[in-house]
């Protein structure tokens, strides 16, 4: 089946640590999206990518990384510079990308972070 | 002022009753729009989009209202499974590609 996966679905993260979160989509889409949710806000576009090779900050980027070297895998790094990293990070992609995204998205079923 | 407004709810209604979620925006250039659910802990999944001429899909209907800058879900016959969290989604065409802008969500919880 095709599909978006996320890994892991919990994380734990200690003081001055980086930490990687996973994405995997098999759908071929082109673009790419992280978000991130917090309680009683709407979701927050840390980074997207349109294309392989390409990305581009969102409003929340400070403290994150991302890389985009193959169509299928976007993998998010919270950085120790990254202050406040609890939070539900959502992945998600859709076929074209037109910016931030023109058309329905498919979500990955999201990795909860937090810190020890 | 945020950019997408929701009551967060909780909306605690009985089965079978008809409610009403509204969401406003503010930025009267905004160009698509769309209603996700997304249950607990889970991710957020396309329920419908939204259009002028409003989009009916079973129990579930959307409207825009781009005068007053909102735009509204209706379900009737509430189910139990329709118990979630219905987040209102705006696109916003600006510095020269598309922006997707979320609302913090309303939440329903339907009793028996």
């Amino acid at each position: 089946d095709g599909g978006i996966t996320q890994s892991p679905k919990y994380l734990f993260r200690k003081e001055g640590q980086n930490v990687t979160l996973s994405c995997e989509q098999n759908l071929n889409h082109d673009a790419m999206y992280w978000y991130r949710q917090d309680p009683g806000q709407g979701l927050r576009l840390i980074y997207y990518s349109q294309i392989v090779n390409d990305f581009q900050k969102g409003d929340i980027a400070e403290g994150y990384s991302v890389s985009r070297e193959k169509k299928e895998s976007f993998p998010l790094t919270v950085t120790s510079a990254q202050k406040n990293p609890t939070a539900f990070y959502l992945c998600a992609s859709s076929p074209r990308g037109g910016g931030q995204g023109n058309e329905k998205l498919f979500f990955g079923s999201g990795t909860q972070l937090s810190v020890l | 002022r945020k950019e997408v407004e929701q009551d967060p709810g909780p909306f605690n209604v009985p089965e079978g009753a008809t409610v009403a979620f509204n969401c406003t925006y503010s930025n009267s250039a905004s160009q698509s729009f769309f209603w996700y659910r997304q249950d607990c802990r889970k991710e957020p999944k396309l329920l419908m989009s939204v259009y002028s001429s409003g989009n009916e899909d079973g129990r579930f209907t959307a409207q825009l209202n781009r005068a007053s800058q909102y735009i509204s879900l209706l379900i009737r016959d509430s189910k139990l499974s329709d118990s979630a969290t219905y987040l209102c989604v705006v696109i916003l065409f600006s510095g020269g590609y598309n922006k997707l802008i979320f609302g913090a969500g309303t939440r329903l919880a339907v009793h028996p």
